[in-house]
């Protein structure tokens, strides 16, 4: 099982829609990431988040430490919204090393 | 403030060899790390630097080592290519350890696209 679990894998939706990409994580954290990665490769920092809720233009961060779990948010979807969306959570695993540890990332399309 | 530039941005090599990748973080950043990325594991941490000295390594063979200098600048080295190593390689950069704050968000680079043939 992996430490960070994102939910859907894939999700298409319509342009205008309402988006929410999940995160679940199962190891103590000092801050957790949402990262917008294009074709290409380039990464971008949406988010760092360490309590409570963010929120940049279109897009809304949450995270609830009791529950471990994080939710991104994107209201009015945009077909420049496509991308990978990934969550990444700064903590310690087996090998007591403190280091990002990534979700297998949510694969995200948006139609016109 | 100019972002993260990784160098080169491609490059092709054979089994055996050994590459020779290069970060310049933002400037004022003290802190890079390293990453690689494939289809099957992911983005998996390499190592971080703070201040030109390694504060955490990942779980790769030693064939995987880095530095950094004294303007910040890494190096990131690794001998005796496999074909596995054919990845995305991304630095990220950031302030590192600040006053009140242990952990500070971290800018990414374009990233370096490995091939080994």
């Amino acid at each position: 099982k992996n430490e960070v679990e994102q939910s859907p894998q894939n999700l298409t939706a319509q342009e205008g829609e309402f988006i929410t990409i999940n995160c679940s994580y199962s190891v103590g954290i000092s801050a957790l990431h949402w990262l917008q990665q294009h074709p290409g490769g380039g990464i971008v920092s949406l988010f760092m988040l360490s309590s409570g809720k963010k929120k940049h233009g279109r897009l809304i961060a949450t995270i609830n430490i009791q529950e471990k779990h994080s939710s991104l948010h994107i209201t009015a979807s945009h077909p420049r919204d496509s991308a990978v969306y990934i969550c990444a959570v700064r903590g310690r695993i087996k090998d007591n090393t403190d280091k990002l540890i990534f979700g297998t990332g949510t694969r995200l399309q948006v139609f016109p | 403030k100019a972002g993260v530039t990784q160098t080169p941005r491609y490059l092709i090599k054979t089994r055996g060899q050994q590459v020779t990748l290069s970060c310049s973080p933002i400037s004022g950043h003290r802190s890079v790390s390293w990453y690689q990325q494939t289809p099957g594991q992911g983005l998996q941490f390499l190592f971080e630097y703070f201040s030109e000295t390694q504060r955490n390594k990942g779980n790769f063979p030693g064939r995987f080592s880095g530095r950094q200098f004294s303007n910040s600048r890494s190096e990131m080295n690794v001998s005796t290519l496999e074909l596995g190593d054919s990845a995305l390689y991304l630095c990220a950069s950031s302030l590192g350890k600040t006053s009140g704050r242990a952990y500070n968000e971290q800018f990414f680079g374009p990233g370096t696209r490995l091939t080994v043939l």
